[in-house]
C-alpha cells in the first residue's frame, strides 16, 4: 500500500533537546510538506520541499530544521530555539500535477516538558 | 492575517439532514480549493476540490459550491451520517508564476457532529 509513514505517533522529550520527527513515502511523490496543528487553528506550514536537496520555508519556520536528501523521507527538526514546540505535527506529500491534493500522514504528537 | 476563514467552530445535524459547512477566504489570487475531513490522532483525509473556473463540484453525498464573488466556499453533506462526525478544514492555493507549489492554506476547521 502506498503511503506516507510518520514515526513515532507519539513522542516525549525535555525542554533543551531537539527532536527530529521521520517522514517517509512511497507514494513517488515529489513535493513534501511539514505542518503543524495546535488546538482551535487551521494547519500552519512549516517547511516544503519541492524537489530533493531543495526546500522552502513556510510561514513558521522559526525553531525547526529540514533535510531532503532522498526523494522519499523529509525529516523535522524541532530545536530547543522553538518556543512552543508541543503540538501535533503532520507531514504531507503532493505528486508534481497541478492541482492535486496534499496526502497526510497519521502525525506525530510531540510534548516537551 | 487568515486568508482562509471558517467561522463556526462547530456544526450540529441529525442523521439523514444536510450539513453545510462555509468557509470564506480574503485571497483573490487563490483558484483551487479543498476539504479535507479529519479524525482525533490522524492525518486529515482528501475528501473534495474545485478549481476557480467552476463553481460546483460533486462527489457522491459531497458538494463543494464556489463563490468567487463573495470569496466564498460551501460544502454540502447529503445526506449526513453518524460517520461524517469529523473536523473538517477548507484550504486553498494559488498558483506562484508558472508553478504550484502546492502551499496551502487552511481553515481553523469546523467539528460536525451528526446525531443518530
Amino acid at each position: 500500500d502506498g503511503g506516507i509513514t510518520q514515526s513515532p505517533k507519539y513522542l516525549f522529550r525535555k525542554e533543551g533537546q531537539n527532536v527530529t520527527l521521520s517522514c517517509e513515502q512511497n507514494l513517488n511523490h515529489d513535493a513534501m510538506y511539514w505542518y503543524r496543528q495546535d488546538p482551535g487553528q487551521g494547519l500552519r506550514l512549516i517547511y516544503y520541499s519541492q524537489i530533493v536537496n531543495d526546500f522552502q520555508k513556510g510561514d513558521i519556520a522559526e525553531g525547526y530544521s529540514v533535510s531532503r536528501e532522498k526523494k522519499e523521507s523529509f525529516p523535522l527538526t524541532v530545536t530547543s530555539a522553538q518556543k512552543n514546540p508541543t503540538a501535533f505535527y503532520l507531514c504531507a506529500s503532493m505528486a508534481s500535477s497541478y492541482n492535486s491534493p496534499l496526502h497526510f500522514g497519521n502525525g506525530t504528537r510531540l510534548t516537551v516538558t | 492575517d487568515q486568508q482562509v476563514k471558517q467561522n463556526s467552530p462547530s456544526l450540529s445535524v441529525q442523521e439523514g439532514r444536510i450539513s453545510i459547512l462555509n468557509c470564506d477566504y480574503t485571497n483573490s489570487m487563490f483558484d483551487y480549493f479543498l476539504w479535507y475531513k479529519k479524525y482525533p490522532a490522524e492525518g486529515p483525509t482528501f475528501l473534495i476540490s474545485i478549481s476557480s473556473i467552476k463553481d460546483k463540484n460533486e462527489d457522491g453525498r459531497f458538494t463543494v459550491f464556489l463563490n468567487k464573488s463573495a470569496k466564498h466556499l460551501s460544502l454540502h453533506i447529503v445526506p449526513s451520517q453518524p460517520g461524517d462526525s469529523a473536523v473538517y478544514f477548507c484550504a486553498a492555493s494559488h498558483k506562484k508564476g508558472s508553478s504550484n507549489t502546492g502551499k496551502l492554506i487552511f481553515g481553523q476547521g469546523t467539528t460536525l457532529q451528526v446525531k443518530p
